[in-house]
């Protein structure tokens, strides 16, 4: 069984640029999640996708976007990037959308300067 | 709209002694409350979670939970602390399941620390 498994691990970009963040679920999970972890920090919630469409959405400016493709794998991009949005980005998968237990990747770092 | 409040953002326990995380919640609606535990360096893993029925919930690696309603907790405990425990301990509620199109809310996180 494959796990949650994000790319990069560790990225640095400048304000203003933009950034894509890539996750492949778990083996049969069709439903994923975002989330941002900022330091000393709870992950929030960005969004969730589910059969390619976005189905639910946390209080995040529309420059945070992503997309599900049709094996499941996710991306999330973020444009304009601002300081604040320096963070760890967890990729979670889902059985389904209303599916309690999430499995979660080990995050993509992104650090903007 | 739900919120969590984890009191204490770093716990220190013995090796060997009782672990008590606590965990407090507000939700509008009936919750459904989970605790996940975040190693170094790795993503978050579900510990135990709680829906509906009893409110004693029993997870892995010996952690167990308790629904109070009346006290609106869900503290989670080990009777006895081991060295790889040391992580950090998140609680979170949810209106829907698994959070469905409102995600889970997390707290801030408690440290803990075992002292050998």
């Amino acid at each position: 069984e494959t796990g949650v498994t994000q790319s990069p691990t560790h990225l640095i970009k400048t304000r203003g640029q933009q950034v894509t963040l890539r996750c492949s679920s778990q083996s049969g999970h069709n439903t994923v999640s975002w989330y941002q972890q900022a330091l000393g920090q709870g992950p929030q919630f960005i969004f969730q996708y589910y059969r390619e469409e976005e189905n639910g959405r946390g209080n995040f400016p529309p420059r945070f976007s992503g997309l599900q493709f049709p094996n499941y794998s996710s991306e999330l991009n973020v444009n304009a990037l601002e300081l604040d949005d320096s963070a760890l980005y967890l990729c979670a998968s889902s059985a389904g959308p209303r599916e309690g237990k999430l499995f979660f990747g080990s995050g993509t770092q992104l650090s903007v300067l | 709209a739900q919120s969590v409040t984890q009191l204490g953002s770093h716990v220190s326990v013995s090796e060997g002694a009782l672990v008590l995380l606590r965990c407090n919640y507000s939700s509008s609606v009936p919750p459904y409350l989970f605790w996940y535990v975040q190693y170094p360096n790795q993503g978050l893993q579900l510990l135990l979670k709680y829906t509906t029925g009893a409110t004693l919930v029993k997870g892995i690696n010996g952690f167990e939970a308790e629904f109070k309603k009346s006290e609106t907790s869900f503290h989670l405990t080990k009777p006895s602390a081991h060295m790889s425990d040391a992580a950090e301990y998140f609680c979170a509620v949810s209106d829907g399941f698994g959070g469905g199109a409102d995600g889970l809310t997390f707290g801030k996180g408690t440290h803990l620390i075992i002292q050998p």
